[in-house]
C-alpha cells in the first residue's frame, strides 16, 4: 500500500525566510504525488502535482517541490515566506495508475509565519 | 462552473439522529470522492464513484454510512444513528477519469458535522 509521512506537524518561519516542508513517500509503483493547502474551515486546494514528467515541479503561489526517487522524498519549498502562506499543508500520494484515483494524505504540517 | 459545492457547510445534530450531506461535483467530472477529516489529521478516504457506480468503499465506512450517486451527477452521504465519533469535516472531491485530460481532484469546502 502507498503512504506518505510528513515530518513535523508544525513549522514556524519568519516572513521572508525559506519555507521547507518535508514529505517522504512509500510506493511500490511510480507514484503520483501532490501537495495540497488548506486554510481554516476551507476545503483543499491543489498546490502542485508530480506525475513523472519532471522532477522539479512548480506550483501556485511560488511553491515548488522536487521528486527525489533515491530519497523517496517530495519536499515542498518556497524561497520567501509571506504572511498569507500560513495554513495547513498536506502531502498526498495517488493510489492507482493515474492522478484520478484514490488519494492518500499525510497527517499535515501547520505552517506559521512570524512577522 | 463554480467548482465542487457541498451542502450544508455546517450541521449540528443530536446523537442518534440521521444526517444527510449533498455534494455537487464539477459538471464534466465523472469521478466523485468522499473523505472524512478529523481535527488535526489529514483527510481519510471513504468511498468513490465513477458515474453512478460505487467502485470502492473504505473499511472506515461502517454500516451506518451510505453514499449514493443515483444519476451520476450529485451525490449524497447519509449517516444513520450518529455517534459523537462521527464529528468531523466531510469533504467531497471530483475529477475526470483517467485518459480524459486533467485528472487532478478538486475539493469542495466540506461539511462540518458536530454530534452532541
Amino acid at each position: 500500500a502507498q503512504s506518505v509521512t510528513q515530518l513535523g506537524s508544525h513549522v514556524s518561519v519568519s516572513e521572508g525566510a525559506l519555507v521547507l516542508l518535508r514529505c517522504n513517500y512509500s510506493s511500490s509503483v511510480p507514484p503520483y504525488l501532490f501537495w495540497y493547502v488548506q486554510y481554516p474551515n476551507q476545503g483543499l486546494q491543489l498546490l502542485l502535482k508530480y506525475t513523472s514528467a519532471a522532477t522539479l515541479v512548480k506550483g501556485i503561489n511560488g511553491f515548488e517541490a522536487e521528486f527525489k526517487k533515491s530519497e523517496t522524498s517530495f519536499h515542498l519549498t518556497k524561497p520567501s515566506a509571506h504572511m498569507s502562506d500560513a495554513a495547513e499543508y498536506f502531502c498526498a500520494v495517488s493510489e492507482g495508475y493515474s492522478s484520478a484515483s484514490k488519494i492518500i494524505f499525510g497527517s499535515g504540517t501547520r505552517l506559521s509565519i512570524r512577522p | 462552473d463554480t467548482g465542487v459545492s457541498q451542502d450544508p457547510r455546517h450541521k449540528i445534530t443530536k446523537r442518534g439522529q440521521n444526517v444527510t450531506f449533498r455534494c455537487d461535483p464539477i459538471s464534466e467530472h465523472n469521478r466523485l470522492y468522499w473523505y472524512r477529516q478529523t481535527l488535526g489529521q489529514g483527510p481519510e478516504f471513504l468511498t468513490y464513484f465513477q458515474n453512478e457506480a460505487q467502485l470502492e468503499k473504505s473499511r472506515l465506512l461502517s454500516d451506518r454510512f451510505s453514499a449514493e450517486r443515483p444519476k451520476g451527477s450529485f451525490s449524497t452521504l447519509e449517516i444513520q444513528r450518529t455517534e459523537q465519533g462521527d464529528s468531523a469535516m466531510y469533504l467531497c472531491a471530483s475529477s475526470q477519469e483517467p485518459g480524459q485530460g486533467k485528472t487532478e481532484a478538486f475539493f469542495g469546502q466540506g461539511t462540518r458535522l458536530t454530534v452532541v
